[in-house]
Order: C-alpha cells, then structure tokens, then sequence
C-alpha cells in the first residue's frame, strides 16, 4: 500500500506570494490532518478534514486555508506569505471516523516552505 | 483546549544507557497517547502508543507509562543505540465532538553517543 505523498518536496517563493500544497493519503484513509514544523516549536496543528469537511482547526490566521476532495486529497493554501512562514509542512492521514478515537496517523515526508 | 509539556528538548547519553522523556498533559478527557519519533530527514513515525485504560507497555527496548492521575507519560529506551538518535513526539488525543484531535509535545532530541 503506498504511503502518504506530498508535493512539492520543496518550494521557494517571495513575501507577498502564494502557495498551494498537496496531500495525497494512503488509500481508504479519509481523514487528512496539516501541521507545521519548525525548530523548537515542535508540530504545529493546522487543520484537519474528513469527507471534505473541516473537522478541528488550529490557531492559525486566515491566510492558512485547505480543502480536500471527494478522492480524500487535500490541499493546503497561504495567502500573503511572511517570511515566519518558513517551515516543513507535514500532512498526516489515518482512518478515524466519526466516533472514533486513537488513530495511528501516518505522516507524509512533506513539503520544506522557504520565504524569502 | 489540550496543552501537551513535553521535557527535556534536548538529551545525550552514552550509548548502552537508558533515555527518559516525559510529557505533562492538560485535558483529563485524554485517552490515547502515541509517541512519534522523526529521524534526520524523515517523516515523523509511530513507535509506540498507550491507551488510558493502561499504566504501562513495552516494546522490546521501549516502554512508555502512564499516570492518570498526574496526567504524566514517558518513554523509556533501554540499551540506547546510536540509531535511536532522532527526535522524539509525544502526543495526547481525545475526543473533540466526537472526532479525534490530537496534540503534540515540542520534541526531544535524542543524541545517542557511540
């Protein structure tokens, strides 16, 4: 079974721009979740969806948005970028439907964000 | 909403000895706790998780422990090698209106010294 696949592997843009990453989980995983890594801030929550609805929501401003699609992919969109967007961003896909709990999540090798 | 601590940042040891990490959580309604480790590189993976309803499990050279009560777990790596070098996620999940959300720690980078 193939794994969890982000693209691009890497990305450079400008202030100002912005970007559009993709998640592709592992087949028959409906959920997929976003996070943001950075050095000493550990993995920070994004997002996640289920059946192409918004399940939880993360401390993130509006600039940060995402989508997934009726196929389960999802895609993670910043507006405006700022230069403390820099950062790996991982997406994580598991089973876990309604009513249940304690899903291993499988984590994507995701997609290093460079501002300049 | 759920705060997960998560203690020391940074660890080295000798290779051959034991390693601790230990994670502080918030929310009492937290029932799964899995520990991710992430090698240089690679994508963060599952090692081991315990659920609330056990105060302990072991995985060969790992275990993890749980205290409910002083909403404390912790891994333990016994006869460290130098590729348990990695940095290491403790995460606390629950139920958030029915679906699963989980929160993780900040990391611990686990040196092992040959």
């Amino acid at each position: 079974k193939a794994g969890v696949t982000q693209t691009p592997r890497y990305l450079i843009k400008t202030r100002g721009q912005q970007v559009t990453l993709s998640c592709s989980p592992i087949s028959g995983h409906r959920s997929v979740s976003w996070y943001q890594q950075t050095p000493g801030q550990g993995l920070q929550f994004l997002f996640e969806y289920f059946s192409e609805t918004q399940r939880n929501k993360g401390n993130f401003p509006g600039r940060f948005s995402g989508r997934q699609f009726s196929n389960s992919r999802s895609e993670m969109n910043v507006s405006t970028l700022e230069l403390g967007d820099s950062a790996l961003y991982l997406c994580a896909s598991s089973l876990a439907g309604r009513g249940s709990v304690n899903e291993k999540l499988f984590f994507g090798s995701g997609t290093q964000l460079s501002v300049l | 909403g759920e705060n997960v601590e998560q203690h020391p940042s940074t660890l080295s040891v000798q290779e051959g000895d034991s390693a601790v990490i230990k994670c502080t959580y918030s929310d009492s309604a937290s029932n799964y706790f899995p520990w991710y480790k992430q090698e240089l590189g690679k994508r963060p993976q599952l090692i081991i998780d315990i659920r609330s309803n056990v105060g302990e499990k072991k995985d060969q050279r790992i275990a993890v422990t749980l205290n409910k009560t002083a909403k404390h777990f912790s891994l333990h790596i016994t006869e460290t090698q130098p590729e348990d070098s990695a940095v290491y996620f403790c995460a606390a999940s629950g139920d958030s209106g029915g679906y699963q959300k989980v929160t993780f720690g900040t990391g611990t980078k686990l040196q092992v010294i040959p």
